[in-house]
């Protein structure tokens, strides 16, 4: 159980264009889910929280307008990085919250695989 | 001060050991803490959850939560080199955080042959 999955694992893209990033929890239902970027041999770095049916919160110093965060429904949030640049390139991760008590995963998180983004 | 610290790394042990990853945490309201394990290019695994005062064991693993102390580890024992991995360690942010967590920098565990 548990799980969550992120699409695509990878993307290659040209700059200037856009990408959008896919987060599921496959097995459980999540009201927040939370996105973090993460540059090589650095720490992890919380980009946004989602809640499903709100605006997504925006850490300081995180564009909202360039990384845009959609959460639709309990088991899917999507990010695009719009109009993406060479710095933009990183390892993008996002995790999912179960719902409080949810057998007893209590403020658990549950991270994706990621997607690397490498903008040309 | 940062909210959640770690034990300064890398760590390394040789194979069989125990590795021994020390945690402290500033917020004495948090309530639940965890340890997450990071591959090389890979995003963290959860690996443990610790709620209450005392030990929690899980196979190799024991997390060890001392709250009057603010002070959470996690021991491996019998360590493998497929342990060799960072080591991250969480509590909730706090406040109207939604759940957010505050992870420490990490500690790189080696376990040698």
């Amino acid at each position: 159980g548990a799980v969550v999955s992120q699409h695509p694992s990878w993307v290659i893209c040209k700059s200037g264009t856009s990408v959008k990033i896919e987060c599921r929890s496959l097995d459980f239902q999540a009201t927040t889910m939370f996105w973090y970027r993460q540059f090589p041999k650095q720490s992890l770095m919380l980009m946004a929280t989602s809640n499903e049916g709100s605006k997504a919160t925006y850490e300081q110093g995180v564009e909202k307008d360039k990384f845009l965060i959609n959460h639709a429904s309990l088991t899917l949030s999507t990010l695009t990085v719009t109009s993406a640049h060479p710095e933009d390139s990183s390892f993008y991760i996002c995790s999912a919250k179960a719902l409080a008590g949810e057998g007893g995963r209590y403020n658990e998180q549950f991270f994706g695989p990621g997607t690397r983004l490498t903008v040309l | 001060q940062k909210e959640v610290e770690q034990n300064s790394g890398p760590l390394s042990v040789p194979e069989g050991a125990i590795a021994s990853l020390n945690c402290t945490y500033s917020d004495r309201v948090s309530q639940s803490f965890f340890w997450y394990r990071q591959y090389s290019g890979k995003s963290p695994e959860l690996i443990m959850s610790i709620y209450s005062n005392g030990d929690k064991e899980d196979g190799r693993f024991t997390a060890q939560l001392n709250k009057a102390s603010q002070y959470v580890s996690l021991l491996i024992r019998d360590s493998q080199p497929s342990d060799s991995a960072t080591y991250l360690c969480a509590a909730p942010a706090g406040g109207t955080s939604y759940g957010k967590l505050t992870f420490g920098q990490g500690t790189i565990l080696t376990v040698h042959p």
